[in-house]
């Protein structure tokens, strides 16, 4: 079966500095994977995803990831963090087209001015 | 497009009440979920269809039921509502039916806030 593992409950950065939230997997298969972000009282919104093709994936709002088959990493990274990127941030993985969604806990991202 | 549009957002009930909630998706989607959130616990699936007529159960559907009689709607029945099924219950859906498009992610709705008491 499938699972997400996100270690980090809480990261803090500075605006202006890069920031990294980190996602591990693990699949039988072919992994498809995906970040979402959640604004308070609010659904979640998708940021980017990986299914096959080049490692470093972009994504909404300059985000991006890089997906590490041999780490079995696909961590989300910004290179300039702002304010407005606080949120609560979902790794999800599938494994194949044809299966749900796995979620990671979340990891709760607080960008501070 | 609407997306996926769940209905109620909010709901307090009684130990044991039932209640529906709500799910349709305009998207043309042949899959649909039903996942609740609780604090540090992410997402769990309680419920999944691949199609109309066509429903699995996912890691927690123990108090659930749904029903997929159409590709829009995607209802969630609790039949005994107990304070453990206090949460936030999200709707997604993603797979456009054939000749729809390769998209994979998940799209999901707003969520129903639901305490039992």
């Amino acid at each position: 079966a499938q699972s997400v593992a996100q270690p980090e409950d809480q990261v803090n950065v500075a605006e202006g500095n890069p920031l990294t939230v980190k996602c591990t997997y693990s699949v039988s298969g072919n992994p498809y994977l995906f970040w979402y972000v959640q604004y308070p009282n609010r659904g979640l919104q998708f940021l980017l995803k990986y299914i096959t093709g080049d490692n470093l994936v972009k994504g909404s709002y300059g985000f991006e990831a890089e997906f590490n088959k041999s780490q079995t990493s696909f961590h989300l990274k910004k290179p300039s963090a702002l304010v407005s990127d606080s949120a609560l941030y979902f790794c999800a993985v599938r494994d194949g087209r044809n299966t749900p969604l796995v979620f990671g806990k979340g990891t709760r991202l607080s960008v501070i001015a | 497009n609407a997306g996926v549009t769940q209905t109620p957002k909010f709901r307090i009930l009684k130990i044991g009440q039932s209640m529906t909630l709500q799910c349709t998706q305009d998207m043309n989607h042949n899959y649909m979920y039903w996942y609740r959130q609780d604090p540090g616990m992410g997402l769990k699936l309680i419920y999944y269809s691949v199609g109309a007529g066509i429903t699995d159960k996912g890691e927690v559907p123990n108090g659930y039921n749904v029903s997929r009689s159409t590709t829009e709607d995607f209802p969630l029945r609790l039949e005994l509502a107990a304070p453990s099924q206090t949460s936030v219950y999200f709707c997604a859906s993603s797979f456009p039916r054939v000749g729809g498009g390769q998209n994979t992610e998940a799209f999901f709705g707003q969520g129903t806030r639901l305490t039992v008491v």
